[in-house]
Formats: C-alpha cells, structure tokens, sequence
C-alpha cells in the first residue's frame, strides 16, 4: 500500500529551526509537496520537490531524496504564527496526491 | 471574490436531512476536488473531477454525491449520512495538464458538518 509517514506533533522555541521530516512510500513519484494548515483554515501551498536537493524560499526550506523516499520541511528563525499543522503529500504514477496526517507544530516564546 | 470559496462555513444536520455543500473557484482551473478531513487522519481524497468529468470516487458511500455543473462549480450533495460523516469537507481546485503533472491544488476554507 501507498503510505506517508511525518511526525504527529513538534515543538520549538521561537526563534529557532525546527525540521519536520516526511518518509514515504508509493506507486511511483511525481513530486512532493509541503502545505501549512492553521487550525480551523485551509491548507496553503508552501513547497514543491521533483528533482532531488533543496529549494529554498525565504524562512522555509524543502529537501527532497526521492531514492530514501524522504523529505524534510526547515523552517529558519520560527514565529509564533508558524504555530500550524505540516502537511506532506506525494504526487504517485497515476497523479494522484497521497496525503499524510500532519505534523502539528507549537511554537512557545 | 477570489481563490476558492465554500459554502455553508459550518453545517449541522439530522441524519434524515438532505443538504448540499457549494464550491466555487475563480482561478479558471480545470480540476475540482473534494476531500474529508478528520481529526489526525490524512486527508481523504473523495471524489475529483477533471474538465467536468468525474475521473475518481474512491470508494465513497453513496449518501455523497457529487456534481460538477461546468469547470467553476462544484457540489457535495448529502443524504441520510451518519454520525461517522461528521468532519471538515474541503474543496480545492488546480490544472492539470493533460498526460503531464498537475501544478499544487488551491483550497478552500472548509465546511465543517456535524452530523447529529
């Protein structure tokens, strides 16, 4: 079976880094992506990964190895409104996106 | 208005109630999607639609029934659901190109049904 693996929940102090990490397991690849999701709101678009190596934007920065099936999200210089579930989804062969739980991260002053 | 919008924001219902959840997108996308959101489950793709035809139900219960009027619109019509039903329901919309893949999807903020 198809299968995303990411760490229920986190916490970091503000101000510091924080690496959420997603392990995955599917039919195929074609790409991953990172959302965030403040509680109670949509998810929104952080990051895509196709090609191995990291892509970075601003605070946030996304790694992908696709022959360790892994990925991590790195967030720089937390703020509390970074306080939000990580979502890790895998586009599989069929264009399919496999989603993970979440990784709910607190963030504390 | 702009983005994806949803509507009711939040929805209870009896189990004998018939109600339809809306979408809209103003992205001229040419994907539309449903999902359920539960509490610390993955999100569960329901049902997709690609240039207004239906090309995934994953095995949804028929109490869910979706209808795409053209590539805009998006409706989750409910029937006699359960208590079980109760969670988020997102619509999220992207284009996709054909035999290629598609570009992140865009969502909408939800409606959140109770099921009593």
């Amino acid at each position: 079976g198809q299968n995303i693996d990411q760490p229920t929940e986190m916490t970091a102090t503000e101000g510091a880094i924080v690496q959420i990490n997603c392990t995955y397991q599917t039919s195929g690849f074609n790409g991953l992506f990172w959302y965030q999701q403040h509680a109670g709101e949509a998810p929104t678009f952080l990051s895509y990964n196709v090609l191995d190596g990291l892509e970075e934007k601003g605070r946030f920065s996304s790694f992908l190895s696709r022959s360790k099936g892994y990925s991590y999200l790195l967030l720089k210089e937390l703020q509390m409104k970074d306080s939000a579930s990580y979502l890790c989804a895998v586009r599989d062969s069929n264009y399919q996106l496999i989603w993970g739980a979440g990784t709910k991260l607190i963030i504390k002053p | 208005e702009t983005g994806v919008t949803q509507t009711p924001r939040h929805l209870v219902m009896g189990m004998t109630n018939k109600k339809s959840l809306k979408c809209e997108q103003h992205l001229g996308h040419n994907a539309m999607y449903w999902y359920k959101q539960s509490a610390k489950k993955p999100l569960e793709l329901m049902f997709v639609y690609n240039f207004k035809e239906q090309t995934e139900n994953n095995s949804v219960p028929s109490r869910f029934s979706p209808e795409c009027p053209n590539s805009s619109h998006l409706f989750l019509h409910l029937h006699t659901l359960q208590p079980e039903d109760s969670a988020l329901y997102l619509c999220a919309s992207s284009q996709e190109g054909e035999g290629t893949g598609g570009y992140e999807q865009y969502f909408g903020p939800g409606t959140r049904l109770t099921v009593t």
